[in-house]
């Protein structure tokens, strides 16, 4: 079935390095993946989105990677600042109904001084 | 701009009770969309409206009723509210679909006693 799932539930980093944060997922027929960061108290926001026919997407400071053949996708954040502490989530919209956002259980991340 | 607004932030209700939570948004979207989070579970989506006058259900549906009321307000309706209901409530827009990405509210974390 379609699901969205993260490698890890968190994730340490000190400030200034770079930050991996891992995801994969099942549905092989999605076309359309895309990053949020939620901070504490607030709502999801975008952050950078990707389609199927790509395999990488740059951003200010953060780039996705999208690896087809193993159904995995990564968000690098470069040079982690304190303001980049937050829950990550993958989210997917799957082919057969382009409203639909399915997100996964996301990744906290605590970026260290 | 405001962008998708939501009342209450707070409630507390007791079982058995209902309640309207309200959305609205000014940003001249199509498509409006309920969410729910739970810890360690993501977002799911509990119903959406592709368009004024539509609406459709999303994953967790059951207990739970939408009313889309104009192009700007979708309200969530807990018709006999249970503790499994307690839960941050997530409501979010789009210009059409996903696609075009999600403006998320910032949350009415209910909680069901």
């Amino acid at each position: 079935g379609e699901s969205v799932g993260l490698h890890l539930p968190t994730l340490s980093v000190q400030e200034g390095d770079n930050s991996i944060i891992n995801c994969a997922y099942s549905n092989s027929a999605s076309d359309y993946f895309i990053w949020y960061k939620q901070e504490s108290g607030k709502g999801p926001q975008f952050i950078i989105d990707i389609r199927s026919n790509m395999d990488k997407r740059q951003g200010q400071r953060v780039t996705v990677l999208l690896n087809k053949t193993v159904k995995h996708l990564s968000l690098q954040i470069a040079a982690t600042q304190p303001g980049d502490s937050a829950v990550y989530f993958c989210a997917e919209i799957p082919l057969s109904n382009d409203y639909k956002l399915s997100f996964g259980a996301g990744t906290t991340v605590t970026v260290r001084a | 701009n405001a962008g998708v607004t939501q009342t209450p932030k707070f409630q507390v209700l007791k079982t058995g009770q209902s309640m309207t939570l309200q959305c609205a948004q000014d940003m001249n979207h199509n498509s409006m969309y309920w969410y729910r989070q739970d810890p360690g579970m993501g977002l799911r989506l509990i119903y959406y409206s592709a368009s004024e006058g539509t609406t459709d259900k999303g994953e967790v549906p059951n207990g739970y009723n939408v009313s889309r009321l104009n192009k700007r307000e979708f309200s969530l309706r807990l018709e006999s509210a249970a503790p499994s209901q307690t839960s941050v409530y997530f409501c979010a827009s789009s210009k059409v679909t996903a696609t075009y990405g999600y403006t998320f509210g910032s949350g009415t974390r209910l909680t069901v006693v």
